[in-house]
C-alpha cells in the first residue's frame, strides 16, 4: 500500500524554524518526484514546491511567494522527504501535505497525498 | 505564472442533478496539463482527472473533464451524497504549479 506520513508540525513563534518530514512506503521512493502543498485554515490549496528524483539531480522548484525561506530535500536511504521552513510568518499557518507525483497524461501530478501536519505560527 | 480562476464559488444542487464546474487559466495550459481534485472536510485531496479529461484510477465515469487551452470544465453526472465536497483545478504544465481557489458543491 502506498503511504505517506507527515510529521514535525506544531506551534512555533514568528521568525522561528521548523522541519517537516514525510516518510514514504509502498513504492519506489528513489524514482519518485515529491511535492509539498499547504492549506491555511478554511482556505484553498497552495503549492509550496517539489523535488525531483536524485537520478535527475534532485532539482527543486518553489512557488515564488516563499522568497527563499523554505527548502525541500530528500534522503532516499530513509525514503523520506523534508521541508525546512525558516523565518516563519503567521501567514505560514497551515496544514502541510506531502504528495507523491505520478505520471499524468504525459506530465507529472500529485497522485498520493499524506494526511497532513498542522503548523501554527503564533506568538 | 499561471493563475487559475474557478467558478462558481459555490454550487447548490440536489442528489441526482448534474454539476458543471469551470476553471479558467490566465494563459494557455501547456499540453492540457490540467487536473481536478476532490476534497472532503478533514481529508486530503483526491485526484479525479488529469490531462484535462482522463479519469484517475478508480474514479467512476460519472466524473468527466473537458476543455483545452485556457478553459476547462469538470462535470459530475447524477450527483451522489458522497460527491458533495470542494473541487480544485490544478495546472502542472509549468515548473511553478498552481491551484484554483476551489468550488464547493453543497446539498441544496
Amino acid at each position: 500500500e502506498v503511504q505517506l506520513v507527515e510529521s514535525g508540525g506544531g506551534l512555533v513563534k514568528p521568525g522561528g524554524s521548523l522541519r517537516l518530514s514525510c516518510a514514504a512506503s509502498g513504492f519506489t521512493f528513489s524514482g519518485a518526484w515529491m511535492s509539498w502543498v499547504r492549506q491555511a485554515p478554511g482556505k484553498g490549496l497552495e503549492w509550496v514546491g517539489r523535488i525531483k528524483s536524485n537520478v535527475l539531480g534532485g532539482t527543486t522548484d518553489y512557488t515564488t511567494f516563499l522568497k527563499g525561506r523554505f527548502t525541500i530535500s530528500r534522503d532516499d536511504s530513509k525514503t523520506t522527504v523534508y521541508l525546512q521552513m525558516n523565518s516563519l510568518e503567521t501567514e505560514d499557518t497551515a496544514v502541510y501535505f506531502c504528495t507523491a507525483e505520478q505520471p499524468c497524461s504525459g506530465g507529472s501530478c500529485s497522485g498520493t497525498w499524506g494526511q497532513g501536519t498542522l503548523v501554527t505560527v503564533s506568538s | 505564472e499561471i493563475v487559475l480562476t474557478q467558478s462558481p464559488g459555490t454550487l447548490s444542487l440536489s442528489p441526482g442533478e448534474r454539476a458543471t464546474l469551470s476553471c479558467r487559466a490566465s494563459q494557455s495550459v501547456g499540453s492540457n496539463f490540467l487536473a481536478w481534485y476532490q476534497q472532503k472536510p478533514g481529508q486530503a485531496p483526491r485526484l479525479l482527472i488529469h490531462g484535462a479529461s482522463n479519469r484517475a484510477t478508480g474514479i467512476p465515469d460519472r466524473f468527466s473533464g473537458g476543455g483545452s487551452g485556457t478553459d476547462f470544465t469538470l462535470t459530475i453526472n447524477r450527483l451522489e451524497p458522497a460527491d458533495f465536497a470542494v473541487y480544485y483545478c490544478h495546472q502542472y504544465g509549468t515548473s511553478s504549479w498552481a491551484f484554483g481557489q476551489g468550488t464547493k458543491v453543497e446539498i441544496k
